[in-house]
């Protein structure tokens, strides 16, 4: 079972306030990636990351930003939180099986922007 | 960009029932996953298949990798309550890491 954390797990707040969703993972994946989701719609890839220093956007455009510091933790930011972003925010990580990735999730955090 | 379609959109079956779904590409994957997800909680990986033709299973779940490598099914033998979520099939073509996900399939199993 994979040991990968999101914190907070839900989230009210106002608009123009700015957040940062916290993921981390015990396991040692370099990689780790951000979805967006909304309620039992598929997901889309909003950042990810090949390790530390290393960000990219994904493929659906996103106002957040990331950052990777350290291997294990890869935090999301919203600068100032809009009704347009509450959505359900999942962090996973990856690690190479059989030549290639396998991606676990995180429990996810869903954020409501009033 | 790639897409994956999945079908049935949503499933309301009998507890006992098999149930069978599937995934299709237009583009070649070398890596088809398997996950489920209960409401408000992240997806769980069920199984995963990384050579065409490969079948897999894991309990009462199996799996297959098509030989064409553009598309993959996830079959439950037995259905029981528990089995109710969303089920999505995930594909790779690259050694980034990145997955293409289905739309997912709503499994609803009535007792």
């Amino acid at each position: 079972e994979a040991d990968i954390y999101q914190t907070p797990r839900y989230l009210v707040i106002g608009t123009g306030k700015k957040i940062t969703l916290e993921c981390s993972q015990t396991m040692g994946h370099d990689k780790m990636y951000w979805y967006q989701q909304d309620p039992g719609m598929e997901l889309h890839l909003i950042h990810y990351s090949y390790g530390v220093n290393s960000t990219e956007k994904g493929d659906l455009s996103s106002e957040s930003t990331v950052s990777r510091i350290r291997t294990e933790h890869f935090p999301l930011t919203l600068e100032s939180a809009r009704p347009s972003h509450t959505s359900q925010y999942l962090c996973a990580s990856s690690e190479l099986e059989r030549f290639t990735d396998t991606q676990y999730f995180g429990p996810g955090t869903r954020l409501t922007v009033l | 960009g790639q897409q994956l379609n999945q079908s049935p959109q949503s499933m309301f079956i009998q507890e006992g029932e098999d149930v069978s779904m599937n995934c299709t590409s237009s583009s070649i994957f070398n890596t088809w996953l398997w996950y489920k997800q209960d409401p408000g909680e992240g997806p769980v990986l069920l199984i995963a298949l990384y050579k065409a033709g490969e079948l897999t299973s894991n309990g009462r779940l199996t799996a297959q990798f098509g030989i064409t490598r553009k598309d993959s099914f996830l079959n439950i033998s037995a259905s029981i309550p528990s089995d109710v979520g969303i089920y999505f099939c995930a594909g790779s073509s690259s050694n980034t890491g990145k997955l293409i996900f289905g739309q997912g399939t709503t499994l609803q199993v009535k007792p």
